[in-house]
Order: C-alpha cells, then structure tokens, then sequence
C-alpha cells in the first residue's frame, strides 16, 4: 500500500483544458513536492510546499497544500501538449529523514 | 556542471547474476538516494545515505546493498539478482535544509535492468 495515493491515474484532455490531480495521505508530512517527469528521464522538481494551507502558482499550474498537511493538489489552467508528462507528488517526513512518492499521474495533453 | 550521474544506463542480467549499478553527483550534497520505479506505483526508496559513512534502509531494500564510497559516490549493489528486481533506478541527491523541513532532490536519467 503507497503512502500517498494520486488520483487520477491516468488523464487524457485536450489542449486549452484545464484540470486537477490530487495526492492524497492519511499522513503528516512536514513538506510536500511535485514533480514533472518525461519519458526516459529522471524526475525534475516543480515546487515545493511546506505550510499547511500554503498555496503556490508557477505561470499556469497552482499548487496547494492542505491544511492538514496530508494532501496536496495540482492545477493546471489552460493544458499545453508541453504538459504532457508524469506528475509524482513526493512527501517528507523529518522522522527517518524520508521522502515517500505518489502513485503518479500521466497526463496527456492532445493538439 | 554534470549535476547526477548514473551507469549503466541499460543492463541485462540472468537471473542469479550480480551487479553494481553507479552513481555520482558534484553538486557537493550530503544526502543521495536510491530508487525504483515501477508501473503504477511511482518511486520507492530502497536506500538512502543522509551523509558520508552512513546508509539507512528504505521502503524496500530486501535484495540490495549500497555502498556510500565518499561524498560523491552512493553505489547500489544487487548480490542476486531476481526478476522482481527488473525496474527503472534512479539515484537522487539532496542537500539537507538547515531546519530539515524540505530536500529538493535532484535525479540522474535512471538504469533500466531487466532481469531474465
């Protein structure tokens, strides 16, 4: 059983679409990150989030992190097929100084 | 500025084999990682080495052995390799923030074993 679960799994939208993918927990954690990966690739970082209710915007993807501190989501306005990639959200707990991935969500964004 | 390093890239094993899969980063952080991915489940942590000398288990290190040879060096060691075991790997590392609220960890391309 994964930590963090995303929903969905799997996403399939055209382009000028906006959408919202979710990690979710019943886990504390003492920050939150997403991550963008390509095919072929190692994960690259996005954001970073570390207070509770903390919302941040990166041009047209906002992220949010929930108050509790156990979920996360990911916005996207506008879908470029540029978007297209796996997203991974990544929680950190400071006991045992480890971070635990998301489920994934590829997301495909056609012309 | 090569960031995260890893070879092989791709290999090929039988099962019973083993190998050592490299990683090296000149980014000067204390933390590296090591992870697998696969379908469906995102990244898991097999290993991790907070600093130079020490290593730590993760989520799933049944069948591995790493060894953090300096600060630059976290290999990643599989004595017998299973089909199980055939997965993408990533290394990863991170420098630590000073009130250990967040890592940012940064990846190399990853090594695609496959084992028969």
């Amino acid at each position: 059983t994964q930590l963090l679960e995303q929903s969905p799994q799997f996403l399939s939208i055209q382009e000028g679409e906006n959408l919202t993918v979710y990690c979710n927990s019943s886990s504390v954690f003492s920050s939150l990150q997403w991550y963008r990966q390509e095919p072929g690739e190692g994960p690259v970082l996005l954001v970073t989030v570390v207070t509770g209710g903390e919302v941040k915007k990166l041009k047209r993807l906002t992220f949010q992190f929930g108050d509790a501190r156990k979920d996360s989501s990911l916005h996207i306005t506008a879908a470029q097929p540029g978007d297209t990639g796996l997203y991974l959200c990544a929680g950190f707990m400071n006991t045992g100084n480890q971070f635990y991935f998301g489920t994934g969500t590829s997301l495909t964004v056609i012309p | 500025n090569a960031g995260v390093t890893q070879t092989p890239k791709f290999q090929v094993l039988k099962t019973g084999q083993s190998m050592t899969l490299q990683c090296a980063q000149d980014m000067n952080h204390n933390s590296m990682y090591w992870y697998r991915q696969d379908p469906g489940m995102g990244l898991r942590l097999i290993y991790y080495s907070a600093s130079e000398g020490t290593t730590d288990k993760g989520e799933v290190p049944n069948g591995y052995n790493v060894s953090r040879l300096n600060k630059r060096e976290f290999s990643l060691r599989l004595e017998s390799a299973a089909p199980s075991q055939t997965s993408v790997y990533f290394c990863a590392s991170s420098e630590e923030s000073s009130w250990g609220y967040y890592n940012e960890q940064f990846f190399g391309p990853g090594t695609r074993l496959t084992v028969l």
